[in-house]
C-alpha cells in the first residue's frame, strides 16, 4: 500500500509565526494534495500538485503556500499563522490512472495556533 | 459546480442492525464516486469506489450502487459491527480535469453494543 508520511504530527504555533508542514510519499505518485479537516466541513482542498515544481490552488488557498521540490515531497507553508488555521491537516498522494484517482492519506498533523 | 451532499451528520445504531448512509452529488462530468472511512485518530482510507451505472460495488461487507438517475451513491451494510464506528466520507471526482476529489461533510457512524 502507498506510504505517505507527514511531519510533525502535532504542532503548536503562535499567531503571526511561520509554520511548515511536510509530507513525503514513496510511491512515485504524480499528484499530491493538502487538505484540512474541520468538523462540519469534511475535507477541504488547500493546494495540490501535479509533479515536481508544480503547485495549484485548491478551494481554500488563502493564507497558505505550497512547495513541491521533488516527486516525493510536498510542503504546506503558513507564512503568518492565525488562530483560524487551527485544524487537522492531511496530505495525500494519488495516481491519475484514467481519473480513478484513489488517494492515499498521511496520518495527519494537528496544528494549534495560539 | 461540482458538489457532494451527505445529509446525516451523525448516525447511531445498535450492533447487528442495517445502515444506509446517504450521498448525493452534482456534476457536469461523468460521475465517479468514492467512499472513504476514517477511524478515530487515523487517516482516511478508501472503502469502495463506484463502477458503472446501476452496478453494485462491495468491500468489507459494505456496498453501494451508483444511480445516475437519482445522482446518488448511498453506502449500505446489512449488519453493522462495533468496529464500523467511524467517520464516513463520500467523494466525487471533480469535473475540472485535474482529478481532484470533492468530499462531502462526512457522517459519523456510532455503533452501540
Amino acid at each position: 500500500e502507498a506510504a505517505v508520511t507527514q511531519s510533525p504530527r502535532n504542532k503548536v504555533a503562535v499567531t503571526g509565526g511561520k509554520v511548515t508542514l511536510s509530507c513525503n510519499q514513496t510511491n512515485n505518485h504524480n499528484n499530491m494534495y493538502w487538505y484540512r479537516q474541520d468538523t462540519g466541513h469534511g475535507l477541504r482542498l488547500i493546494h495540490y500538485s501535479y509533479g515536481a515544481g508544480s503547485t495549484e490552488k485548491g478551494d481554500i488557498p488563502d493564507g497558505y503556500k505550497a512547495s513541491r521540490p521533488s516527486q516525493e515531497n510536498f510542503s504546506l507553508i503558513l507564512e503568518l499563522a492565525t488562530p483560524s488555521q487551527t485544524s487537522v491537516y492531511f496530505c495525500a498522494s494519488g495516481g491519475d490512472r484514467g481519473g480513478q484517482n484513489t488517494l492515499y492519506f498521511g496520518a495527519g498533523t494537528r496544528l494549534s495556533v495560539l | 459546480g461540482d458538489s457532494v451532499t451527505q445529509t446525516e451528520g451523525l448516525v447511531t445504531l445498535t450492533k447487528g442492525l442495517p445502515v444506509m448512509l446517504n450521498c448525493t452529488y452534482q456534476t457536469t462530468y461523468s460521475p465517479f464516486l468514492f467512499w472513504y472511512v476514517q477511524h478515530l485518530n487515523e487517516a482516511p482510507k478508501l472503502l469502495l469506489k463506484s463502477s458503472t451505472d446501476n452496478k453494485r460495488t462491495e468491500h468489507q461487507g459494505f456496498y453501494a450502487t451508483l444511480h445516475k438517475s437519482s445522482s446518488s451513491f448511498h453506502l449500505q451494510k446489512s449488519s453493522v459491527q462495533l468496529s464500523d464506528s467511524a467517520l464516513y466520507f463520500c467523494a466525487l471526482r471533480a469535473s475540472s480535469g485535474s482529478w481532484q476529489l470533492i468530499f462531502g461533510s462526512g457522517t459519523q457512524l456510532t455503533v452501540m453494543p
